[in-house]
């Protein structure tokens, strides 16, 4: 597609359950992010894949947060047993490898809401 | 490491007024530059960037001169209008560093008002 794809726009889940959000990036794109947006809050950084390295996971709240990235293109991020601090707006992003045209271009996002 | 430092919001302003939106940074090498901003209900989008030491980044008014000297990248407009009302980030993006990934600031909420 043309830009980054997230799915579901919008989660609302029960405190407890797992679920699963998934972003599509631009195509060819090697490097793909995670943010958190908390309402009024800045990006909070979760995991950063690039290429075929070993991802970033230093900025995951905690372990039941986890994320995959699949062929080196699609990427979900899965959290585990939600509570409702979870609740935010999930942010995908995508970009060139690292050295080149570095611009990341962010998807619309996934707007969890844990009840 | 790398980090991005941002001016504190809110800012508000009147129409027409003059912004600057500071923006300093701290990487190893000459990091790319960027400016995303965030409109009420939607996503990030690049506003602007500067590739290179001196670079002027340029977009709907606004500019950013890449200062190497100071490390910064401010904001500015000359004049601006109710309908740039947003959140904007800087941020940066290491040059020819594998492994190392974009860095964004706080975020700084600017509300203008008519």
């Amino acid at each position: 597609g043309a830009g980054v794809s997230q799915s579901p726009s919008n989660k609302v889940t029960e405190k407890g359950k797992d679920v699963e959000l998934r972003c599509d990036p631009i195509s060819g794109h090697t490097a793909l992010y995670w943010y958190r947006q908390s309402l009024g809050q800045g990006l909070e950084f979760l995991i950063y894949f690039q290429g075929n390295s070993a991802p970033d996971k230093s900025g995951l709240p905690s372990d039941r947060f986890s994320a995959e990235r699949t062929g080196g293109s699609v990427s979900t991020l899965t959290i585990q047993r939600t509570q409702q601090e979870d609740s935010a707006v999930y942010l995908c992003a995508s970009s060139p490898r690292v050295g080149v045209n570095t611009e990341a271009f962010f998807g619309q996002g996934t707007r969890l809401t844990v009840v | 490491g790398n980090s991005v430092t941002q001016m504190e919001g809110p800012v508000t302003l009147s129409e027409e007024a003059f912004l600057t939106i500071n923006c300093t940074y701290t990487a190893t090498g000459y990091p790319s530059l960027f400016w995303y901003v965030q409109y009420p209900g939607e996503g990030l989008q690049l506003l602007l960037k500067a590739t290179k030491a001196d670079d002027k980044g340029s977009n709907k008014g606004f500019e950013a001169t890449y200062r190497k000297e100071t490390t910064s990248f401010h904001l500015e407009k000359g004049s601006v209008q109710v309908s740039d009302s947003a959140v904007y980030f800087c941020a940066l993006s290491p040059r020819g560093t594998s492994g190392s990934r974009l860095t964004f600031g706080e975020g700084t909420q600017l509300t203008v008002n008519p």
